[in-house]
């Protein structure tokens, strides 16, 4: 199992702030996609990244690749309210290591009005 | 737009009796996938399918069984439920391997 590593583990932020949340690995990932998990609710994808150094922007939220495909970040401009949720990475693996994703542990974000 | 389905919802089991969890998926992918989710544990693969009529195991397998009969099913079973097993379960599907996944909302399941 590639082990993904997630930090902080937990965020309490005001609305208005900014915020990065990391994932790393000492494992080398194909590509790395990240989630958001409401309560009561499965993980919704918000994007894949595949490119190493490959940058995406979702509105807010910009998500980095690390250039050798072992990291990624996920930063949050201006959060708001609705940002609040538990965010997951998940890396699929280069070997035959299985055909699913690893997922890391989430950092919980709680953004207060 | 139904996706992934989970059914029962919610479901509290005494020790020793058994279960089965139903996934449905309506997009046509060849893989799916079970997983749960503890507190701190984050999500862990049981048991997963690339097409129908196949199964494989996943990180945490034991004590649960899994069948792929039809391709946009996917049955977890619980022969013998233990408190252990107390846990969110979800379901995911996708179209080829290590492509993003579409999940389910999740069935919570008690074991007491």
């Amino acid at each position: 199992t590639q082990l993904l590593e997630q930090s902080p583990q937990f965020l309490s932020i005001q609305e208005g702030e900014n915020l990065t949340v990391y994932c790393n690995s000492s494992s080398v990932f194909s590509s790395l996609q990240w989630y958001r998990q409401e309560p009561g609710e499965g993980p919704v994808l918000l994007v894949t990244v595949v490119t190493g150094g490959e940058v995406k922007k979702l509105k807010r939220l910009t998500f980095q690749f690390g250039d050798a495909r072992k990291d990624s970040s996920l930063h949050i401009t201006a959060a708001q309210p609705g940002d609040t949720g538990l965010y997951l990475c998940a890396g699929a693996g280069t070997s035959n290591s299985g055909y699913a994703l690893n997922f890391g542990k989430g950092t919980s974000l709680l953004v207060t009005p | 737009n139904a996706g992934v389905t989970q059914t029962p919802k919610f479901r509290v089991l005494k020790t020793g009796q058994s279960m089965t969890l139903l996934c449905a998926q309506d997009m046509n992918h060849e893989y799916m996938y079970w997983y749960r989710q503890d507190p701190g544990m984050g999500l862990r693969l049981i048991h997963y399918s690339v097409g129908e009529g196949t199964t494989a195991k996943g990180e945490v397998p034991d004590g649960y069984n899994v069948s792929r009969l039809k391709k946009q099913n996917f049955l977890l079973g619980l022969e013998s439920a233990a408190p252990s097993q107390t846990s969110v379960y979800f379901c995911a599907s996708g179209r080829v391997s290590n492509q993003p996944q579409h999940f389910g909302d999740g069935t919570r399941l008690s074991i007491l």
